[in-house]
């Protein structure tokens, strides 16, 4: 059974670039959360989805959003990228709808550097 | 609101004792730990929800007090591949996202 996958998994851009990224959850997982890890932060919450529905939001500016598509993979969108967003972008798939009494499984990350 | 967790960090020696303790100023549903080692993504470890149902692995204990809203992870007779950093997630209801605190690192050493 494959992971969580994670694309790609490193990425550089300039402020004031977009990015996106993608995870594809593992099959039959339904929803997707995103977290944002950097030293001594831990891991941010960003937003989840279940359903192609977004169910929860973190604290993060607008400029940060995200989808899911009908075969549960999601994208993560960060434009007018600013150097403090330069961290890991882990992902998390779930089968439940609600995260938070299943077990979840994390990517491996995209590594965004902003310069 | 983010969780606590203490230490911050702490060294063991292989087969010593270690407890790592997650508190929240909200009332909780549930409690996760996850492990991360370096350079790799975080791994569950156990689930811990209000009314006392636990889901996770067989060698790894924890505790949730839900009057206290705190939860402790034990870790016994230590080995080398126990060392990482310690997620805690917290929840305050069935359907609220979970929110981890900053991590507890954790070295094992011979």
């Amino acid at each position: 059974k494959a992971g969580v996958t994670q694309t790609p998994r490193y990425l550089i851009k300039t402020r004031g670039q977009q990015v996106t990224l993608s995870c594809s959850p593992i099959s039959g997982h339904r929803s997707v959360s995103w977290y944002q890890q950097t030293p001594g932060q831990g891991l941010q919450f960003l937003f989840e989805y279940f359903s192609e529905t977004q169910r929860n939001k973190g604290n993060f500016p607008g400029r940060f959003s995200g989808r899911q598509f009908s075969n549960s993979r999601s994208e993560m969108n960060v434009s007018t990228l600013e150097l403090g967003d330069s961290a890991l972008y882990l992902c998390a798939s779930s089968f439940g709808s609600q995260n938070v009494d299943t077990e979840a499984f994390f990517g491996q990350g995209t590594r965004l550097t902003v310069v | 609101q983010q969780p606590v967790q203490s230490p911050q960090a702490v060294i063991l020696r292989e087969g010593e004792d270690a407890v790592i303790n997650c508190s929240s100023s909200k009332a909780l549903y549930s409690v996760h730990w996850y492990r991360q080692k370096h350079g790799e993504a975080p791994v569950f470890l156990m689930i811990l929800l209000k009314g006392g149902e636990q889901k996770g692995h067989e060698k790894i204990s924890a505790s949730f007090n839900e009057k206290k809203q705190q939860s402790s992870l034990y870790l016994t007779a230590s080995q080398l591949s126990y060392s990482g950093t310690y997620f805690c997630g917290t929840a305050k209801t069935s359907y609220d996202k979970v929110i981890f605190g900053p991590g507890t690192s954790l070295s094992v050493i011979p």
